[in-house]
């Protein structure tokens, strides 16, 4: 079967550096998205990787390696905005999207 | 760019009455449109996908003649909720795809729908 792992929630704190973890097995693979989700609201985008190695955006980095079957979202200079909850989707070879379950992040002063 | 939109945001029923959802791409033509359904802090769980001009096609365990989908024209998917029930009360969200090999998705705002 397709199975998106991830932590359920983690916690930091104000200004330091927090890495949300996501492992996959899909039927093939055409990318994996991170996307962020505040209570009650829809995603939005954040990052796309299909070649391994690390994207960088800002604040924002997402790294991926298809051998391992494993991505990270790396976030910095945390703020409290950035409390949501993260995604991690995986494309499979039918172009179909496959849904983490999402990691909770709570920002602390 | 690449704005989507929901309509309604928010709306309470009855138990056995229809709910139509509205989405719609503002600012480009969507190839293929998905449905989902979230509950509360669980993931997004996709319900369906439909082309335009074409039938939707079901996830598994998704009832076809409860959830209704339309997806006349590239800017335009509604979902019905036929005979809503209080276990249908869920956010639905609606994505849009402009196709080709990115495929990224852009969500709309998602629709809360409780019924009583």
């Amino acid at each position: 079967g397709q199975n998106i792992d991830q932590p359920t929630e983690m916690t930091a704190t104000e200004g330091a550096i927090v890495q949300i973890n996501c492992t996959y097995q899909t039927s093939g693979f055409n990318g994996l998205f991170w996307y962020q989700q505040h209570a009650g609201e829809a995603p939005t985008f954040l990052s796309y990787n299909v070649l391994d190695g690390l994207e960088e955006k800002g604040r924002f980095s997402s790294f991926l390696s298809r051998s391992k079957g494993y991505s990270y979202l790396l976030l910095k200079e945390l703020q409290m905005k950035d409390s949501a909850s993260y995604l991690c989707a995986v494309m499979d070879s039918n172009y179909q999207l496959i849904w983490g379950a999402g990691t909770k992040l709570i920002i602390k002063p | 760019g690449a704005v989507v939109s929901q309509h309604p945001s928010w709306v309470i029923c009855k138990s056995g009455t229809s709910v139509k959802i509205e989405c719609r791409s503002l600012d480009f033509q969507a190839t293929t449109m998905f449905w989902y359904r979230q509950f509360p802090k669980q993931s997004l769980m996709l319900m369906a996908t439909s082309n335009e001009g074409s039938k939707a096609t079901y996830e598994q365990g998704v009832e076809k003649d409860k959830f209704l989908i339309n997806h006349a024209s590239l800017t335009l998917s509604t979902l019905t909720v036929t005979s809503a029930h209080p276990e249908d009360s869920s956010f639905y969200i609606c994505s849009a795809s402009q196709g080709g090999d990115f495929n990224e998705q852009f969500f709309g705002p998602g629709t809360r729908l409780t019924v009583l």
